[in-house]
């Protein structure tokens, strides 16, 4: 089966930096993505890690350990609009889906 | 190029009535992939449909849905005899491929009210 976990909630302040985590089991493993979602919007692609390692974009960055199952997003210079629910996916071994942890809600305070 | 598109985008339907929820892909997309979101909760996989196949329905409840994706027009996610229960936003996002670095592009949602 699969299981991924990551923290419901988290607070920073505008500017800082916030590492939000994501720990999974799953049977086999074929890539972890980050996504964004906006209340009431669409996920949007953030980032795809399927070696260990850093992978930076911008602001935005995510680590993967497979040895660990973990991952983690990583977001610079925080601004108010980064406010939203930051998801993180792991596409199995032989499946093609995604599956989902629960989501982390970020608020980012002035 | 279009993104992936959703109709309606909000669905009221009584007790008992029937849903139907269309998702047409990124234009050159053959692979279609509908979720369910609860409120407060996350995206669980229903179903992944090819043009014409279903490939893996592992998520979709056994009774009430059916899913289709015919070779021409949109993919169709079917509730029959809907429940309160059913209440939640479906997104449908569509890839290029099954695998790999491929992401998935997701939709808007279609807000499934269930009165």
């Amino acid at each position: 089966g699969q299981n991924i976990d990551q923290p419901t909630e988290m607070t920073a302040t505008e500017g800082a930096i916030v590492q939000i985590n994501c720990t999974y089991q799953t049977s086999g493993f074929n890539g972890l993505f980050w996504y964004q979602q906006h209340a009431g919007e669409a996920p949007t692609f953030l980032s795809y890690n399927v070696l260990d390692g850093l992978e930076e974009k911008g602001r935005f960055s995510s680590f993967l350990s497979r040895s660990k199952g973990y991952s983690y997003l990583l977001l610079k210079e925080l601004q108010m609009k980064d406010s939203a629910s930051y998801l993180c996916a792991v596409r199995g071994g032989s499946a093609r889906q995604l599956t989902f942890g629960s989501g982390t809600q970020l608020t980012v305070l002035p | 190029n279009a993104g992936v598109m959703q109709n309606p985008r909000h669905l009221v339907r009584r007790r008992g009535q029937e849903a139907r929820l269309r998702c047409s892909p990124m234009k050159g997309h053959s692979h279609v992939y509908w979720y369910r979101q609860l409120p407060e909760e996350g995206l669980k996989f229903m179903v992944y449909l090819q043009k014409e196949n279903i490939i893996d329905e592992s998520g979709m409840p056994k009774e009430r849905f059916s899913a289709e994706f015919p070779k021409e027009g949109p993919s169709i996610l079917r509730i029959q005899q809907v429940v309160r229960g059913d209440s939640a936003a479906y997104f449908c996002a569509s890839s290029l491929s099954g695998t790999g670095t491929t992401e998935a592009f997701f939709g808007q949602g279609t807000r499934l009210t269930v009165v």
